[in-house]
């Protein structure tokens, strides 16, 4: 089946840095990426839809300039958490699918958990 | 978006069959239903999905009621290794691009 590898599995950086976090479709060429944060005991919140070769679109709320998305390439995305503070700690995770092609299942990505300290 | 609402938690003992309600009653109908579990610390895994028929796959039955308005997950044979917090979403040309809410899932715990 299809496969979404998302790297780091785990990161722990300190207040004011930046953080990067990769998603790539193994097998398959994804049109679309999302990205969601998870916080402790709640559902997966979507921060963002990400087009390969278009700026992403933001939820409300989501500060662009803050989480930096680049879709560069039909099997990679990336998600850059810059000026990470402690409230940025959370568990993110990516998903990809081929665009309107809804009768296709989203994968998910076993998702990174950013620690600031 | 179309919402889901689904039971908070549901307990199930191992060996027996865990039927997980699903209520998606402003589906519209070109929208796919969808059933993702998530077990501790990982992302969601797909399981299952359809859009009027029952569906089946290794891993569970699909069963959608005839006015679309809301569905069954069915494990048949309950394992430890199921419990985990079930998603049902909508997914289609309605719901914007593709993307889907998440609820809040049902938990499902697998009792010995």
């Amino acid at each position: 089946g299809a496969v979404v590898s998302q790297h780091p599995s785990r990161v722990i950086c300190k207040s004011g840095t930046s953080v990067k976090i990769e998603c790539r479709s193994l097998d398959f060429q994804a049109t679309t990426m999302f990205w969601y944060r998870q916080f402790p005991k709640q559902s997966l919140m979507l921060m963002a839809t990400s087009n390969e070769g278009s700026k992403a679109t933001y939820e409300q709320g989501v500060e662009k300039d803050k989480f930096l998305i680049n879709h560069a390439s039909l099997t990679l995305s990336t998600l850059t958490v810059t000026s990470a503070h402690p409230e940025d700690s959370s568990f993110y995770i990516c998903s990809a699918g081929t665009g309107g092609n809804y009768n296709s299942p989203l994968h998910f990505g076993n998702g990174t958990r950013l620690t600031v300290t | 978006d179309a919402k889901t609402t689904q039971p908070t938690s549901m307990d199930c003992a191992e060996g027996r069959a865990a039927n997980l309600p699903c209520n998606h009653s402003t589906i519209s109908g070109n929208e796919y239903v969808y059933w993702y579990r998530q077990i501790h610390s990982q992302g969601p895994q797909y399981i299952i999905h359809g859009l009027k028929n029952n569906e089946t796959n290794e891993m569970a039955s699909l069963i959608i009621t005839e006015d679309r308005k809301s569905s069954t997950l069915i494990l048949p044979h309950a394992t430890l290794r199921d419990t985990a917090v079930y998603y049902c979403i909508v997914r289609g040309v309605n719901t914007n691009a593709g993307k889907s809410t998440f609820g809040d899932g049902t938990t499902l715990t697998v009792k010995p």
